[in-house]
């Protein structure tokens, strides 16, 4: 597609209920990644895919966030047992990688997903 | 662990004039790449500048051009001719790819204020 395609926009869930997040990142890039944003900060990592692999999971905060990406293209952000500070604008971004550090990353415009 | 600084919670200027953002960060890495994003009130993330570490010389992108002082690991973003849709939140970044891995590490963020 032209751009990051991020699905649902916003999400508005029951603590406890499970979520699962979309991306589907620019047509032909490798790399994809998952960002966390909370109001008022810049967003953090959370975790990388180089194709279907799962290169770097560094920034999961716990077991409930899981994230794949089975064919190498769209990839889906799964919380499960939400919890309020899960509040958050989840971002994907994607880039051409192949391991050059200054491809540029697109970035999607993010789930807002609030837990009550 | 890499970290980005970004001293200046608020900015403002008047229009047509210029304002400049800071941005300090922490590496032992010899070869990176530094980023500035803008977030408007849309929440978009969108790439204002980069910087590879290797190069001496100032990257410029029209009215918007960065002192980057690599042993000081300072990297100071300057916006020329302010207009108002230069509104927006500003993110400094620090990208590194090492062990298979890509991470964009964000700072918090520069309000900027452009007053008519």
């Amino acid at each position: 597609g032209a751009g990051v395609s991020q699905s649902p926009r916003y999400k508005v869930t029951k603590r406890g209920q499970d979520v699962a997040l979309r991306c589907d990142p620019i047509s032909g890039h490798v790399s994809l990644y998952w960002y966390r944003q909370a109001l008022g900060q810049g967003p953090e990592f959370l975790t990388y895919f180089n194709y279907e692999a799962q290169q770097d999971k560094s920034g999961l905060p716990n077991d409930r966030f899981s994230a794949e990406r089975p064919e190498g293209s769209i990839s889906t952000l799964t919380i499960q047992r939400t919890e309020q500070r899960d509040s958050a604008m989840y971002r994907c971004a994607s880039s051409l990688g192949g391991g050059t550090a200054g491809n540029t990353i697109y970035f999607g415009e993010g789930s807002w997903l609030t837990v009550v | 662990a890499q970290t980005v600084t970004q001293s200046q919670p608020e900015m403002s200027v008047q229009e047509a004039e210029t304002v400049t953002l800071s941005c300090t960060y922490d590496t032992s890495e010899s070869d990176y790449y530094l980023f500035w994003y803008k977030q408007p009130p849309s929440r978009q993330m969108i790439l204002v500048i980069r910087q590879e570490a290797y190069k001496q010389q100032n990257a410029t992108e029209n009215r918007f051009s960065v002192n980057f002082q690599k042993a000081a690991k300072s990297f100071s973003l300057k916006i020329s001719d302010s207009q108002l849709g230069d509104a927006a939140m500003y993110f400094c970044a620090y990208r590194r790819t090492q062990g298979g891995s890509e991470k964009l590490v964000f700072g918090k963020g520069t309000k900027l204020t452009v007053n008519p």
